[in-house]
């Protein structure tokens, strides 16, 4: 099992530019996450899915768009890169439970750097 | 917005002493669940417990226990035994129960541990 994988670990982007992230899982979680992390903040969530071809906003959803054409797949999208959106970007997955979710597993993170 | 206050941005501790880490929530749900992460250096989020709010017992995971106090809305994280390899950013999340809109996190706590 490799668990939640994410492509690329590190990007550059010029501003203006776009770009996708994948996210993978091979846990057939039904729930999957895109987070950010900035400098001395938790993490906050852009968008999530609740299954293959749902999405939904989360608590920082502009300037993203997403995409889960596959159950395992998760993209994430950046139309017109701004250096506000320089950031770490994880992507997390589970299954719902009784009254709540299991663990949230996370991917190693994305480092993009928007110049 | 409902929030997660982590009122610690930096703890010490000497290795083999006890160590305490806060976390306030606000939430207007009866059933949700708690974390505790732990993102060490490598930025890899790894779950270290969970609490179920219907359950008045206290999760235990050997080192690590939370003192779960409901009506305040508190959920701290001891550790006991501390080690060097606990060094890290510790976040405390929330979710909220209808599960699917992901987790909300406080802005960590950087916990160091002195030799």
């Amino acid at each position: 099992n490799a668990g939640v994988t994410q492509t690329p670990k590190f990007r550059v982007l010029k501003t203006g530019q776009s770009m996708t992230l994948l996210c993978a899982q091979d846990m057939n979680h039904e729930y999957m996450y895109w987070y950010r992390q900035d400098p001395g903040m938790g993490l906050r969530l852009i968008h999530y899915s609740v299954g293959e071809g749902t999405t939904a906003k989360g608590e920082v959803p502009d300037g993203y768009n997403v995409s889960r054409l596959k159950k395992q797949n998760f993209l994430l999208g950046l139309e017109s890169a701004a250096p506000s959106q320089t950031s770490v970007y994880f992507c997390a997955s589970t299954n719902p439970t009784r009254g709540g979710l299991d663990e949230q597993y996370f991917g190693p993170g994305t480092r993009l750097t928007v110049t | 917005a409902q929030t997660v206050t982590q009122s610690q941005p930096e703890m010490s501790v000497q290795e083999a002493e006890t160590v305490t880490l806060s976390c306030t929530y606000d939430t207007s749900e009866s059933d949700y669940y708690l974390f505790w992460y732990k993102q060490p250096p490598s930025r890899q989020m790894i779950l270290v417990i969970r609490q179920e709010a219907y359950k008045q017992q206290n999760a235990t995971e050997n080192r690590f226990s939370v003192n779960f106090q409901k009506a305040a809305k508190s959920f701290s994280l001891k550790i006991s035994d501390s080690q060097l390899g606990d060094a890290a950013m510790y976040f405390c999340a929330r979710e909220g129960g209808g599960g699917a809109d992901g987790l909300t996190f406080g802005k960590g706590t950087h916990l160091i541990i002195q030799p």
